[in-house]
């Protein structure tokens, strides 16, 4: 089955850089998320996309922003890094289903280094 | 991971059982979730329980959820080394649908 796909697997910047992640969600599934991940930590919640809207905000910086396209794919766009934006950046997708509810699966992630 | 607290670590033998352990605070979660991580890999969805439900049983794995205590438990019966890996629970915070991950749970198999 079609996974949650996401590229570049591993990026290193220099600080003051500008990286750009790309998502390609589930076929047919209508909601995209992003989280960040520090070393050692949990996943944060950054931002969130349904049907190419922005349904939700979390602690993303205002250096970042993202857009979902007609396509649903997703670019999650960071300027002016910062060392302490190295993490694993995942990207998730769902089907948003009034039954059922929203089962949400992840990419298998973005390694970001700044150096 | 505030709002979701998971003990940082477990340690068992191959063939034993694990518990994991989990509570959370937001009452109008709808769905919650177990996830497993690899080292260097992705989150791989494991499971998940409808909040109006007590047990969920899925092959080795069993969701146990009392609401009342806000207490979210995954047992992995027959534990293999294979299963080694940090675990996290998530909740949907309700309308959200933005999941909350708790603090993560390693999962060491001894052989």
């Amino acid at each position: 089955a079609a996974g949650v796909i996401q590229s570049p697997r591993h990026l290193i910047k220099e600080k003051r850089e500008t990286a750009t992640l790309k998502c390609y969600p589930i076929p047919r599934h209508d909601t995209v998320y992003w989280y960040q991940q520090g070393p050692g930590q949990d996943p944060q919640f950054l931002i969130s996309f349904y049907e190419k809207m922005q349904s939700d905000k979390g602690s993303i910086p205002d250096r970042f922003s993202a857009q979902q396209f007609s396509d649903y794919h997703s670019e999650l766009n960071m300027s002016s890094l910062e060392l302490g934006d190295s993490a694993l950046y995942f990207c998730a997708s769902s089907l948003r289903d009034r039954v059922y509810g929203n089962t949400i699966y992840f990419g298998e992630g973005s390694w970001l280094t700044v150096v | 991971g505030e709002d979701v607290e998971q003990s940082l670590f477990l340690s068992v033998r191959e063939g034993d059982s694990s518990v994991i352990n989990c509570t959370y605070t937001d009452s109008s979660s709808t769905y919650l979730y177990w996830y497993k991580q690899e080292p260097g890999a992705g989150l791989q969805l494991l499971t998940y329980i409808f909040s109006n439900m007590d047990m969920k049983q899925d092959q080795r794995l069993t969701v146990l959820l009392n609401k009342k205590d806000k207490h979210l438990s995954l047992r992995i019966a027959d534990t293999q080394t294979g299963d080694s890996a940090i675990y996290f629970c998530a909740e949907d915070g309700g309308a959200t649908n933005k999941l909350i991950f708790g603090t993560g749970t390693l999962l060491a198999v001894q052989p």
